[in-house]
Formats: structure tokens, C-alpha cells, sequence
């Protein structure tokens, strides 16, 4: 049982470029988050997904997309990266209601040059 | 503008001494929180959490209490051991409003030996 994992660990990107991060989980839970974590700010909620095929945004949604094709997975995307966008990125599944406790993933530092 | 906020960025106790992690919210709407627990390079974990119909919840060496009036909650732990000694996050959620948890800045404890 692997709980939540993020796919890659770091990336360094060029600003322009696109990317795509990977979340998956094997906890069979209908919601799954990304958060973003910078200095001071604690984590900030950029999408999340109440089930498959739904998504909605958090409170930083602007300059990503995501998607939820399959239950197990959540797909972060930055269609053109910029070095704002730095930052380290958290996925987290959770049940559908109490006791409403996340499990995240170990998180992804990205860094945009 | 925060709607959560932890204002002590660390705190330091002794080992086996009580430590207290206090966060404030704006937001009189939200209606359940949450505390986790972070260690570095690795994602959260979640701690404890209440709802507001209570003003106390405990789990073993930790307990939440909740001041809605005051709208302030804080987190004990007792005794405090040196693995104790990490980053805690509060969070808080509107039930009635998506899944738009909102998360504290944080802060590091050290438990001293």
C-alpha cells in the first residue's frame, strides 16, 4: 500500500515551457487535491476533484489545468511555466466526507528559471 | 488577507513539558479543522481534528480545543518528545462550500532534550 505518490520528485523548467505532474493513490478515494507550498504561506489550494471527470478550482487555480480521467489519478498541468510557478506542489486524497483527514504525497519541487 | 494564521512562526519546549500551537481565523463560517503535522522533505500528516459543534476533541497526547467566539483554536501536546519536533499546519474548512480547506502559514516546534 503506497498511500499517495507524486511523479517526478524535482524538475527544473524554463519559463514557456509545459509540464505535467502526476498523482496517484491507491487508497480508493473519491477526492484528490494539489496544493502549493511557499516560504511563509503555508499550503495553498490550486484545484481539487470530488470524483472522476469533476474538478474544481481552489484558491490559486490561475496558470494550471488538471484532470481526473481515473479515480486513482490527478494530473496537475502548467501549459507555460513561469518562475512564479516555482514552488513545491502536494497532492492529497481524501474520503468523500467525515472524517475529512488528507493523506499527501511527498511533493514535487519545481523550479521555473 | 490570511483567513488562518498561526502567529508564532516557531516555539521551543522541553522534553516531557507541555507545548502549545495556537491559530486564529477570520472566517466565521468555517466549521471544521484540522492541525497536521509536517517533517521536512516530506508531505503532511494529519494530527487530530473538530468540528465546531465541539470545543474539545483528544487523542492520546494531543488535544484541539476550539474558542469560537474568540475564534482561536490551539493545539496541545503532553508530554512533548523530541520527534515531536516539526512543522504544524491548522487548517479550517466551510462544509457547506466545496472542499476549500485553507491552511495556516505553520509553525516549527522544536523539542529540546
Amino acid at each position: 500500500n503506497a498511500g499517495v505518490t507524486q511523479t517526478p520528485k524535482f524538475r527544473v523548467l524554463k519559463t514557456g515551457q509545459s509540464m505535467t505532474l502526476l498523482c496517484a493513490q491507491d487508497m480508493n478515494h473519491e477526492y484528490m487535491y494539489w496544493y502549493r507550498q511557499d516560504p511563509g504561506m503555508g499550503l495553498r489550494l490550486i484545484h481539487y476533484s470530488v470524483g472522476e471527470g469533476t474538478t474544481a478550482k481552489g484558491e490559486v487555480p490561475d496558470g494550471y489545468n488538471v484532470s481526473r480521467l481515473k479515480k486513482q489519478n490527478f494530473l496537475l498541468g502548467l501549459e507555460s511555466a513561469a518562475p512564479s510557478q516555482t514552488s513545491v506542489y502536494f497532492c492529497a486524497s481524501s474520503v468523500a466526507g467525515p472524517p475529512r483527514e488528507q493523506y499527501f504525497g511527498p511533493g514535487t519541487r519545481l523550479t521555473v528559471t | 488577507d490570511q483567513q488562518v494564521k498561526q502567529n508564532s512562526p516557531s516555539l521551543s519546549v522541553q522534553e516531557g513539558r507541555i507545548s502549545i500551537l495556537n491559530c486564529d481565523y477570520t472566517n466565521s463560517m468555517f466549521d471544521y479543522f484540522l492541525w497536521y503535522k509536517k517533517y521536512p522533505a516530506e508531505g503532511p500528516t494529519f494530527l487530530i481534528s473538530i468540528s465546531s459543534i465541539k470545543d474539545k476533541n483528544e487523542d492520546g497526547r494531543f488535544t484541539v480545543f476550539l474558542n469560537k467566539s474568540a475564534k482561536h483554536l490551539s493545539l496541545h501536546i503532553v508530554p512533548s518528545q523530541p520527534g515531536d519536533s516539526a512543522v504544524y499546519f491548522c487548517a479550517a474548512l466551510q462544509r457547506d462550500y466545496g472542499q476549500n480547506f485553507v491552511f495556516g502559514p505553520g509553525t516549527r516546534l522544536s523539542v529540546l532534550p
